[in-house]
């Protein structure tokens, strides 16, 4: 089955960007959606269809797919960004969600 | 505003059953499918399966079988999770989320605010 394969943390001091990976064999013919998921808090997505921002997500947050990896880039990073990002996409053949393992997202 | 709001969290004790309700508003009900996702503590999210809005029919991810029935009331837009026999692994936090599709690809938004259902004796 199609397995991602996010790195389990990142770090990152405010100001900077942060780029979160996920990694899944040949990647880029397929779509990819971006949750963020703060302590205690339902999922929200971030990022859906590779590079799409909902309405109400900053601009900070963008997405990029190509290859064997998907990147979920946060510019200008704040202390509010802190939680768990997963990646999502969705496996056609067999009709389901694939989710990464999932990256917490550590502001120094 | 688009809105899924879940009922509260509830403690069980193993071999009981619960029902997890769902209720939306702000879109209407039978246009999206319905998911159910479940998180055990400090785990990732793992999809449980769908519900038509309009058929009824159900679809349940492998190891969501037996147990696990989801189910609608469209008179008021609300989606339930049931699950009978409850064991202790059955303790997470349970998601219902609205599917959004796009050209060949799903995703989920929004997602209710999730209920935590403990099992314990």
């Amino acid at each position: 089955s199609y397995v991602l394969t996010q790195p389990p943390s990142v770090s990152v001091a405010p100001g900077q960007t942060a780029r979160i990976t996920c990694g899944g064999n040949n990647i880029g013919s397929k779509s990819v959606h971006w949750y963020q998921q703060k302590p205690g808090q339902a999922p929200v997505v971030v990022v859906y269809d590779d590079s799409d921002r909902p309405s109400g997500i900053p601009e900070r947050f963008s997405g990029s797919n190509s290859g064997n990896t998907a990147t979920l880039t946060i510019s200008r990073v704040e202390a509010g960004d802190e939680a768990d990002y997963y990646c999502q996409v969705w496996a056609s053949s067999s009709d389901h969600p694939i989710f990464g393992g999932g990256t917490k997202l550590t502001v120094l | 505003q688009v809105q899924l709001v879940q009922s509260g969290s509830e403690l069980k004790k193993p071999g009981a059953s619960v029902k997890v309700s769902c209720k939306t508003s702000g879109y209407t009900f039978s246009s999206y499918a319905m998911n159910w996702l479940r998180q055990a503590p400090g785990q990732g999210l793992e999809w449980m399966g769908w519900i038509n809005t309009n058929t009824r029919n159900p679809s349940y991810a492998q190891g969501f079988t037996g147990r696990f029935v989801f189910s609608l009331d469209t008179s008021v837009s609300t989606a339930y999770l049931q699950i009978t026999s409850l064991k202790a692994e059955d303790t997470a936090v349970y998601y219902c989320a609205r599917r959004m599709a796009a050209a060949g690809t799903w995703w989920f938004d929004p997602w209710g605010q999730g209920t935590l259902v403990t099992v314990s004796s």
